[in-house]
């Protein structure tokens, strides 16, 4: 009954080379996340979607940028991936509803290592 | 200023004890919510328990609980007879109404459980 998937699990990529990684719901939510965690840290949000609105944090790097091209799906690509880079990536959702309150809901995360 | 503070950055508690992870909060806007997640060495992260601001009860989940101190602004949890299986990173996080989707996290606490 997975509700947040994400592939890969893990993904391995050489330095500069561009990787996309995905994610994907069954709760219909209406927004999602995406969190960079590097180790022993909290989850650092780099943006996240209203339905189609694109909500991209004030310090995300260009190199991140993302795509939701439907309710279900929502994709991170990195366009050149550096060494600090490398970590786990996370995307969560929450139902969004006006004025709500209610908790994310994450995957269980893409592991980056960049070679 | 910091959102979420937790203080401590590891703890360990003996195996079916009681162990209490603190987390402190700022915030203006009357309504928000509390969460705290459990995060094993797998990655994922886990929806344990959540606590709104005009809750007039503490919340519990089986073995979580939320001591919600409103005047002190803190909102701690407690994990009772602990289990092997409860060693893991914990994150106190905050939703307000005022920044709608925005999650803030805390820098998380690692639990060890002691057989």
């Amino acid at each position: 009954d997975a509700m947040v998937i994400q592939n890969p699990r893990y993904q391995v990529t050489q330095f500069g080379k561009p990787v996309t990684l995905s994610c994907s719901q069954t709760l219909n939510h209406n927004v999602m996340y995406w969190y960079q965690q590097k180790s022993s840290q909290a989850p650092k949000l780099l943006f996240h979607y209203y339905d189609k609105d694109f909500n991209n944090e004030a310090d995300t790097p260009d190199n991140f940028q993302s795509r939701r091209p439907n309710t279900s799906f929502c994709f991170l690509d990195i366009r050149s991936p550096g060494l600090g880079d490398a970590a786990m990536y996370l995307c969560a959702t929450s139902r969004g509803t006006s004025g709500g309150l209610e908790t994310q809901y994450f995957g269980p995360g893409t592991r980056l290592l960049v070679l | 200023a910091q959102k979420i503070t937790q203080t401590q950055p590891g703890m360990f508690v003996q195996e079916k004890e009681a162990v209490t992870l603190d987390c402190t909060y700022d915030t203006s806007d009357p309504s928000y919510g509390l969460f705290w997640y459990k995060q094993p060495s797998s990655g994922e992260m886990i929806f344990l328990i959540y606590q709104g601001s005009y809750d007039q009860q503490n919340a519990t989940e089986g073995r979580y609980s939320l001591n919600f101190q409103k005047a002190r602004k803190s909102a701690n949890l407690v994990i009772s007879a602990s289990q092997l299986g409860d060693s893991a990173m914990y994150f106190c996080a905050m939703r307000e109404r005022d920044t709608g989707n925005q999650f803030y996290f805390g820098t998380g606490t690692s639990l060890t459980v002691i057989p």
